[in-house]
């Protein structure tokens, strides 16, 4: 298999503030990167396509200003919640393939939860 | 896109039972993975299997492609296997490939 390690795995934060959320591919390097988010007793959506060294692809409905990915290098994307208001609490989680594989492997999540 | 959908919703099991799960997909897929996602929320890769049957343990998957559909099947379900099942699938559209979750199956194994 391989790795993807996600940071923090829970956070509480005051309604305005940002939350900066890391996601590394450990063991494989990864040109592109998924961002997921659940609600409790839901599937998995997806928010976001983050590719790296350019801008990252959005689904219908996620505000890019608010849900803001950052994908520096092979090995690591961000994805920073701005202005963070109790409607954004959720269970974000992201996923990474191996270069030239499909099998996606997902990260531990984080549980947001903005008070 | 592609739709996928898992059924049941809901399954409670008594331990050592016997049980199938079926992911049904809307199109043609390059890619269909099953997944358990444990109390905590971390989602582990139980199959990769966009065709064909495999079996690790007491899991064991297969997939008509051509029907469009997925069975997993656990056998002597024990009180760990509970959680939420899930199914996903990708289809490549020429860019990067997006998976797809299905509705999930949640299950409950109980003594």
């Amino acid at each position: 298999g391989a790795v993807v390690s996600q940071h923090p795995s829970r956070v509480i934060c005051k309604s305005g503030t940002s939350v900066k959320i890391e996601c590394r591919s450990l063991d494989f390097q990864a040109t592109t990167m998924f961002w997921y988010r659940q609600f409790p007793k839901q599937s998995l959506m997806l928010m976001a396509t983050s590719n790296e060294g350019s801008k990252a692809t959005y689904e219908q409905g996620v505000e890019k200003d608010k849900f803001l990915i950052n994908h520096a290098s092979l090995t690591l994307s961000t994805l920073t919640v701005t202005s963070a208001h109790p409607e954004d609490s959720s269970f974000y989680i992201c996923s990474a393939s191996r270069q030239g594989a499909t099998e996606a492997f997902f990260g531990q999540g984080t549980r947001l939860t903005v008070v | 896109g592609i739709q996928v959908e898992q059924s049941p919703p809901d399954l409670i099991l008594q331990e050592g039972a016997n049980s199938t799960l079926r992911c049904n997909f809307s199109d043609s897929v390059n890619n269909l993975q099953w997944f358990h996602q444990n109390p905590w929320g971390q989602l582990i890769n139980l199959f990769y299997i966009p065709s064909g049957t495999k079996q690790n343990g007491r899991l064991s998957a297969t997939t008509v492609a051509t029907e469009r559909y997925s069975l997993l099947y656990i056998s002597s379900s024990q009180t760990t296997d509970s959680g939420v099942y899930f199914c996903a699938a990708q289809r490549y559209t020429g860019t990067a490939s997006k998976l797809t979750f299905g509705t999930g199956t949640r299950l409950q194994v109980t003594l």
